[in-house]
């Protein structure tokens, strides 16, 4: 079964506003990342932030990470037409080597 | 750096007929590969990890013996699902790193590939 939920499954905003998302797990993790997927295609890995971490920016993008929660957020300001796409949140529960992926956000942004 | 293609990008095929995935890392050697499973809409699910070498590892609920995964060099991975049917249709995603751990090795993606069986 899928460890992140993200919320909300769709947003869509105005060219220029920030976009907000949110993701929460269920088991201790070591990191958590964010991706970006456009329609029909790959995955880009967009940020990794580790569990010691509770922020971390890159360019437009700033994520939090509150483990007492068991959630995350990832915040795009500025938004710009390009960004629309799915964006997932991937959790290593601690012990698995693997990733396990949210259900996604689909973010729309209107010129 | 850190490029993975697939091949082919889109195949449509008859139902019974097998289908061969291939999954490269372009320019680094990756240990292990991952192939993942996406329905129109929704998340990537893990269907099976590959290691070089060895054989791979299934995720529940997925046939081994419907989905066969070779890991044959540090820099290809093939998925070929067997006697396909309408069910098998879906965007299959393979996602390749130089290490193996989750929690430390970046998982670098292919552009997927669109599999419609008739």
């Amino acid at each position: 079964s899928q460890q992140g939920e993200e919320d909300p499954q769709a947003l869509s905003i105005q060219e220029g506003e920030n976009a907000t998302m949110n993701c929460s797990y269920k088991t201790s993790i070591n990191n958590l990342q964010w991706y970006r997927q456009n329609s029909g295609r790959g995955l880009v890995h967009l940020i990794l932030i580790r569990s010691n971490e509770r922020e971390k920016h890159s360019g437009r993008l700033r994520v939090t990470l509150d483990t007492s929660k068991k959630s995350s957020s990832l915040l795009i300001t500025a938004s710009r037409a390009a960004d629309t796409a799915s964006y997932f949140c991937a959790t290593d529960a601690a012990g698995a080597q693997k990733l396990v992926f949210g259900q996604g956000t689909r973010l729309t942004i209107n010129p | 750096g850190a490029v993975v293609s697939q091949h082919p990008s889109r195949v449509i095929c008859k139902s019974g007929t097998s289908v061969k995935i291939e999954c490269r890392s372009l320019d680094f050697q990756a240990t292990t590969m991952f192939w993942y499973r996406q329905f129109p809409k929704q998340s990537l699910m893990l269907m099976a990890t590959s290691n070089e070498g060895s054989k791979a590892t299934y995720e529940q609920g997925v046939e081994k013996d419907k989905f066969l995964i070779n890991h044959a060099s540090l820099t290809l991975s093939t998925l070929t699902v067997t006697s396909a049917h309408p069910e098998d249709s879906s965007f299959y995603i393979c996602s390749a790193s130089r290490g193996g751990r989750a929690s430390t090795d970046t998982q670098y993606f292919g552009p997927g590939t669109r599999l419609t069986v008739l």
